[in-house]
């Protein structure tokens, strides 16, 4: 069946501007996450949405980085006004609703975001 | 704030030989471990979980990891590695949903 699929695959773009990456999870899947793989920092948590409730947003390293669920399936990623930082691999995931045990996690291809 | 740790960047072997590599994690609640294998181009999968029960785990592709509490490890094995297994390898914790990865281990396995 399909897997998550992320979109675009790479993106360039200059410092300053803004970038939307696109997430689309596996069929069924309630919980969506984002995470970044950089050289420097490896591989770190960004923010979580299950089903209706707040999303988590603890990992969003600042208020430049927000993340919208529509629908309770496709998520977009946006980086406002992008540094040289923002560079990295942007990972998304998704699993399954259930309380215990926790879920495991699919995850898509990647957006390789580059800042120049 | 949790953390894991794996104690090798780079690995390199000749097939056949066997692989070990190290995990640490920090957070001493309920325990959900997980190794995942991100192979050249691919991307991330699991290849084994642990939340409870034997601490010996088995995985795809003949890798296991050993639970051991009392240090706080989760050590990935595998007795004979193939070429095919060269990959980064990430250890990682889960609590609630989230995981916490640790630095990744490159394993380079020769022909």
């Amino acid at each position: 069946g399909a897997g998550v699929s992320q979109s675009p695959s790479n993106k360039v773009t200059e410092k300053g501007k803004d970038v939307e990456l696109r997430c689309d999870p596996i069929s069924g899947h309630t919980a969506l996450y984002w995470y970044r793989q950089s050289l420097g920092q490896g591989l770190e948590f960004l923010i979580y949405f299950q089903g209706n409730s707040a999303p988590d947003k603890s990992g969003l390293p600042s208020d430049r980085f927000s993340a919208e669920r529509t629908g309770g399936s496709v998520s977009t990623l946006t980086i406002q006004r992008t540094q040289q930082e923002d560079s990295a691999v942007y990972l998304c995931a998704s699993s399954l609703d259930r309380d215990r045990p926790v879920n495991e996690q699919f995850f898509g291809p990647g957006t390789r975001l580059t800042v120049l | 704030a949790q953390s894991v740790s794996q104690h090798n960047h780079h690995v390199i072997l000749s097939e056949a030989a066997s692989l070990e590599l190290g995990c640490n994690y920090s957070y001493g609640g309920t325990v959900n471990l997980f190794w995942y294998v991100q192979y050249p181009g691919q991307h991330l999968q699991l290849l084994l979980k642990y939340f409870s029960g034997d601490p010996l785990v088995k995985g795809i592709k003949g890798f296991e990891a050993e639970f051991i509490k009392s240090k706080f490890s989760f050590n990935l094995r595998k007795p004979s590695v193939q070429w095919s297994d060269t990959a980064e390898y990430f250890c990682a914790e889960a609590a609630g949903n989230k995981l916490t990865f640790g630095g990744g281990t490159r394993v380079l396995v020769k022909p």
